[in-house]
């Protein structure tokens, strides 16, 4: 398999529920991100990590905690979460010599739904 | 001010036209800039990158940059009703541990 995979495709959890995404990257990478797209809003950075090393973190809710155990592996925890959270999210991975410069490649999203 | 702004859509051009889509930025330092394609129900995926001040071309698509304006731009030469999507650009400034996207723009290519 190639690229970046996310499971699971959807997600459909109430707000006293414990989840978990995960993403795999299958290109080499060293960096792997976190976005929120909501509707009607710009995509959202949530967390980067490079070298497996957390290196933005934007203000990001505690009810979300990643997690990096290696370079080809990425999750993101939820717990007791919001409706407003209820949103598409997306991993990325990127690689070069330009580091965290180089273009991301995004994975298909999980769409997450709260109730 | 938002800190990446791109030109309101949606943007509707006829089949074989040249679709001009915008771009501004506000953070001075920013070193790197992208250009993503997302269709409805799908993830973005890259069209361009660029670093350097000037033009950069790939196939039908141009990317510039004016670092002095602020300003990043993406032409798509010889618009076909399959460039009909989501464009969204996107900034990184590295010093400062930043990466932000724009709104996008809906662009429709009409038959």
């Amino acid at each position: 398999e190639t690229g970046v995979t996310q499971t699971p495709r959807h997600l459909v959890m109430g707000m006293t529920n414990k989840k978990s995404l995960k993403c795999e990257q299958h290109l080499g990478h060293n960096a792997m991100y976190w976005y929120k797209q909501s509707a009607k809003k710009p995509l959202e950075l949530m967390f980067v990590y490079s070298l497996e090393e957390r290196v933005e973190n934007n203000s990001v809710p505690s009810r979300f905690s990643p997690e990096c155990p290696n370079s080809s592996h990425l999750f993101l925890h939820l717990h007791t979460l919001q409706p407003e959270d209820s949103a598409l999210y997306l991993c990325a991975s990127s690689q070069g010599d330009r580091g965290l410069d180089s273009p991301l490649h995004f994975g298909n999203g999980t769409r997450l739904t709260v109730t | 001010q938002k800190e990446v702004e791109q030109n309101s859509g949606p943007l509707s051009v006829p089949e074989g036209a040249i679709a001009s889509l915008n771009c501004t930025y506000s953070d001075r330092g920013s070193q790197s800039f992208f250009w993503y394609r997302q269709y409805s129900g799908k993830s973005p995926e890259l069209i361009m990158f660029i670093y350097s001040n000037g033009d950069k071309e790939d196939g039908r698509f141009t990317a510039q940059l004016n670092k002095a304006s602020q300003y990043v731009s993406l032409l798509i030469r010889d618009s076909q009703p399959s460039d009909s999507a989501t464009y969204l650009c996107a900034v990184r400034n590295t010093n400062a541990g930043k990466s932000t996207f724009g709104d996008g723009t809906t662009l429709t290519v009409k038959p």
